[in-house]
């Protein structure tokens, strides 16, 4: 099955700086890489996310990158703010099943 | 954040008790999902369905058992064959759509067995 490693396991950066989280997976037939953000105490909440056949995508101060042949993909944070302190979880979808395999979460302070 | 409940908030039982945590949608969404949410260990499958009367093991389905009987519900028993079910237990649904994958997610419930 699906494995999906991320790194690091803890962040810390100034507010303003950027922010960058690294995942791998293991399944080539993975097509789908969504990125979840879970503040204190609220449930995960879908920030973006990217398909096999896109390179990178954006949407305001976050991106996310893939590459497919090392099969790695990233999210990257610009001009950190406070509220974006939280647990981001990475992911990946394998073939043609609804299964989604999750990272094991990034915690990302951003200091004022 | 309505959608998807899940009660209770906080679960408490004695070891060697069955419980069960409830999960309700009203999205109409076919496909729900239960994951473990442990500190450093992200958020683990336990079992999902695509649809109705139909659900499959995730990948630490044992100790656990569910049911589908209606698309809004997927109640999850935690057994007492669960070694350490003090966990975080977390429901999602998503629409089984060609090309919309993404998951909504209750708001969890705590269950804390002594």
């Amino acid at each position: 099955g699906e494995n999906v490693e991320q790194h690091p396991s803890t962040l810390s950066v100034q507010e303003g700086d950027s922010a960058v989280i690294k995942c791998t997976y293991s399944d080539s037939a993975s097509n789908y890489f969504p990125w979840y953000k879970q503040e204190l105490g609220k449930r995960p909440q879908l920030i973006i996310d990217i398909r096999s056949n896109v390179g990178e995508k954006k949407d305001q101060r976050i991106a996310v990158t893939l590459n497919k042949t090392a099969k790695h993909f990233s999210l990257h944070i610009t001009e950190t703010q406070p509220e974006d302190s939280a647990v981001y979880f990475c992911a990946a979808k394998s073939g043609g099943y609804q299964k989604v395999t999750f990272g094991t979460g990034t915690k990302l302070q951003v200091i004022p | 954040d309505g959608g998807i409940t899940q009660s209770p908030k906080y679960l408490f039982r004695k070891e060697g008790q069955n419980v069960t945590l409830s999960c309700e949608q009203n999205l109409n969404h076919d496909a729900m999902y239960w994951y473990r949410q442990d500190p450093g260990q992200g958020l683990r499958l336990i079992y999902y369905s695509q649809i109705v009367n139909d659900f499959q093991k995730g990948d630490i389905a044992e100790g656990y058992s569910v049911s589908r009987e209606k698309k809004e519900s997927f109640p999850l028993t935690v057994t007492s064959a669960q070694k350490n079910p003090t966990a975080f237990y977390l429901c999602a649904s998503s629409i089984r759509t060609s090309g919309i994958y993404e998951q909504y997610f209750g708001p969890g419930t705590r269950l804390t067995v002594t």
